[in-house]
């Protein structure tokens, strides 16, 4: 299967600073998804972005397929950014979601 | 609401028992999906099924147990073969489990502690 690497692993910032989040993988994907897990253990959707550049917010996300890379933005950072944050890619011939092992951000007041 | 949900949120497990996870969707997707989360790790695949009557082993099936009898419901069963169960398991669905639709929802999850 696919091998999927994020960096940096761990990330702490003042609130109100921006930070960018990278999510590398092995081999061609057919969809990409990133998450936040919050403190309680949920995941909550933040994209599904299998090329190109998507907005919600202060969050944006691209994702540059043919080269196999996608990039989290988060912008004028809050505390309640706070949580571990997955990218997953799909491979649609293994029919499953690949996770990495995650950025573990802390941003403090 | 539409949404997945998990129960129990909390188990304790005795070495030797089997246990069974509940899954429920009410989204009307057709695939559904269990992980496993270790601390400090990111989700891996145990079981899916991308339809009501047929399942597939993930990435670290062994020692674990579904079924898909309805498609709302696909509960896990954890067994005694199972070595290190201790665990965070989540579920989610997806409208389907090819390249299109396939973008994955998740319940609260269920931390499994064996006693």
């Amino acid at each position: 299967g696919i091998q999927v690497e994020q960096s940096p692993p761990d990330l702490i910032l003042q609130e109100g600073a921006n930070s960018t989040l990278r999510c590398n993988f092995s081999d061609s994907v057919n969809n990409l998804q990133w998450f936040h897990q919050n403190p309680w253990g949920q995941l909550i959707n933040l994209f599904y972005i299998p090329s190109g550049t998507k907005q919600n917010g202060r969050l944006s996300a691209t994702t540059v397929a043919t080269e196999r890379y996608s990039l989290l933005y988060i912008s004028s950072s809050q505390t309640t950014d706070s949580g571990v944050y997955f990218c997953a890619g799909f491979s649609g011939s293994a029919r499953q979601l690949t996770f990495g092992s995650g950025t573990q951000l802390t941003v403090l007041p | 609401d539409g949404g997945i949900t998990q129960s129990p949120k909390y188990l304790f497990r005795k070495e030797g028992q089997n246990v069974t996870l509940s899954c429920e969707q009410n989204l009307n997707h057709d695939a559904m999906y269990w992980y496993r989360q270790d601390p400090g790790q990111g989700l891996r695949l145990i079981y899916y099924s991308q339809i009501v009557n047929d399942f597939q082993k993930g990435d670290i099936a062994e020692g674990y147990s579904v079924s898909r009898e309805k498609k709302e419901s696909f509960p896990l069963t954890v067994t005694s073969a199972q070595k290190n169960p201790t665990a965070f398991y989540l579920c989610a669905s997806s409208r389907d489990s090819g390249q299109a639709y396939n973008e994955q929802f998740f319940g609260p999850g269920t931390r499994l502690t064996v006693l």
